[in-house]
């Protein structure tokens, strides 16, 4: 029982380099988001998908893209990586909402140097 | 605009001694709230939700919470707290109509034997 997939789980990159951090769910969910969390700040959002094909702004979209191609995957972007970007990145699905639980991944740790 | 309060950065509880960790919330409309956990290096887990009925809601791991609507809280509960409860706490509130889950700054507790 997979859930909630995140590759990489670690990463480095360098100021102004690109990445994309992947996320795949197997439990035929609607909802996507990703989130980043900060210490002292809890979790923000910063873009969710309601269905194949979507995407929308959250709290946070400033400096990352999304796309959401494959209902099962949900791909967050970094154009020109950034060291405010430095932060773990969660990624979440829902079968419906508000009512629903989120499910979490277990994080992709990002280090912009 | 929707918001989460967590007023204390850190509770410290003795084992065997009932825990309550404190939550607010703002949101126009109807609120569905949660609790979630996160243990070290780990994504986070649901713990229990409200969303209608009674006001005293049971989840995972022996906790509850209790919604009072009058001064819009969601206290997380439990009456005999175990080492293994110490983690990260994290209460969260979505509005009808919404499809983002704000949430709170979280709460880390601590369990002393």
């Amino acid at each position: 029982n997979a859930g909630v997939t995140q590759t990489p789980k670690f990463r480095v990159l360098k100021t102004g380099q690109s990445m994309t951090l992947l996320c795949a769910q197997d439990m035929n969910h609607e909802y996507m988001y990703w989130y980043r969390q900060d210490p002292g700040m809890g979790l923000r959002l910063i873009h969710y998908s309601v269905g194949e094909g979507t995407t929308a702004k959250g709290e946070v979209p400033d400096g990352y893209n999304v796309s959401r191609l494959k209902k099962q995957n949900f791909l967050l972007g970094l154009e020109s990586a950034a060291p405010s970007q430095t932060s773990v990145y969660f990624c979440a699905s829902s079968l419906r909402v508000p009512t629903g639980e989120l499910f979490f991944g277990e994080g992709s740790r990002l280090t912009v140097l | 605009a929707q918001s989460v309060a967590q007023p204390e950065d850190q509770v410290n509880v003795a084992e065997g001694n009932p825990l309550t960790v404190k939550c607010t919330y703002s949101v126009s409309g109807n609120p569905y709230l949660f609790w979630y956990v996160q243990y070290p290096n780990r994504g986070l887990q649901f713990l229990l939700k409200y969303i209608t009925g009674d006001n005293l809601v049971k989840g995972s791991y022996g906790f509850e919470a209790e919604f009072n609507k009058s001064q819009t809280s969601f206290h997380l509960k439990k009456p005999s707290a175990l080492v293994s409860d110490s983690a990260l706490y994290f209460c969260a509130v979505i509005g009808a109509g919404s499809y983002q889950l704000t949430f709170g700054k979280g709460t880390k507790l601590s369990v002393i034997p």
